[in-house]
């Protein structure tokens, strides 16, 4: 199977804030990585599929970047909307496996 | 509008059996892929089974080896929706369960809101 290992497991950052957070495969999944959003009580959220492509309807301050086995989510000024945990999922091979998340708290 | 709702969670005894169903509108179900993803109380997304979507041919299979031989997803097409059937449960399937929609491979782009399945004697 691909693992998928996320850092940080968490982050306490402000609004307005730079924000990233990695990805790392286990091997080369090409640009098969996705990331999700997911809110408290909610279902997950698509933000970005194939690495790097927006999902529509996602803001523009979302951004992802890499290939190979890293990968990075990058918000650029944080709102207070994206306080939330973010998942990235590889897509390449089955099982489809989910990082452990990153949970963005308020400092 | 998409839109899936999953039922069928409950409160299971462990070793007993559930049938989760995702009811799906707003899309040509028949030609998307499929997947049940869980959560448990607190933790992390885990996928759990997908089911292909190709009219006229037999639907492929795959499931995660913590549910393989426990469980059956299937879909009926006719219907627009997707099920899930899970045997021997145990306290660890106590779990938050998503159906959601596959599109390009394995990318969910669309999410039921979930159904809790708890099991506990």
């Amino acid at each position: 199977d691909i693992r998928v290992t996320q850092s940080p497991s968490s982050l306490s950052v402000s609004v307005g804030d730079r924000i990233t957070i990695t990805c790392r495969a286990s091997q080369s999944i090409s640009n098969y990585l996705n990331w999700y959003q997911q809110k408290p009580g909610r279902a997950p959220e698509l933000l970005i599929y194939a690495a790097s492509t927006l999902q529509s309807g996602v803001p523009s301050r979302f951004s992802g970047s890499g290939s190979g086995t890293d990968f990075t989510l990058t918000i650029s000024s944080l709102q207070p909307e994206d306080f939330a945990t973010y998942y990235c999922q590889q897509s390449y091979s089955s099982p489809c496996i989910f990082g452990q998340g990153t949970k963005l708290e308020i400092k | 509008e998409v839109q899936l709702l999953e039922s069928g969670g409950g409160l299971v005894q462990p070793g007993g059996s559930l049938r989760l169903s995702c009811a799906a509108s707003g899309f040509t179900f028949s030609i998307y892929a499929m997947s049940w993803v869980r959560q448990a109380p607190g933790k992390g997304l885990e996928w759990v089974s997908s089911i292909s979507g190709i009219p006229g041919s037999a639907a492929t299979t795959e499931y995660a080896a913590s549910l393989k031989g426990r469980s059956t997803i299937s879909r009926d097409d006719s219907k627009n929706t997707l099920y899930l059937q899970i045997h021997s449960l145990r306290v660890e399937d106590t779990a938050i369960y998503y159906c959601a929609r596959a599109f390009a491979g394995w990318n969910y782009d669309y999410w039921g809101q979930g159904t809790l399945v708890t099991v506990s004697s």
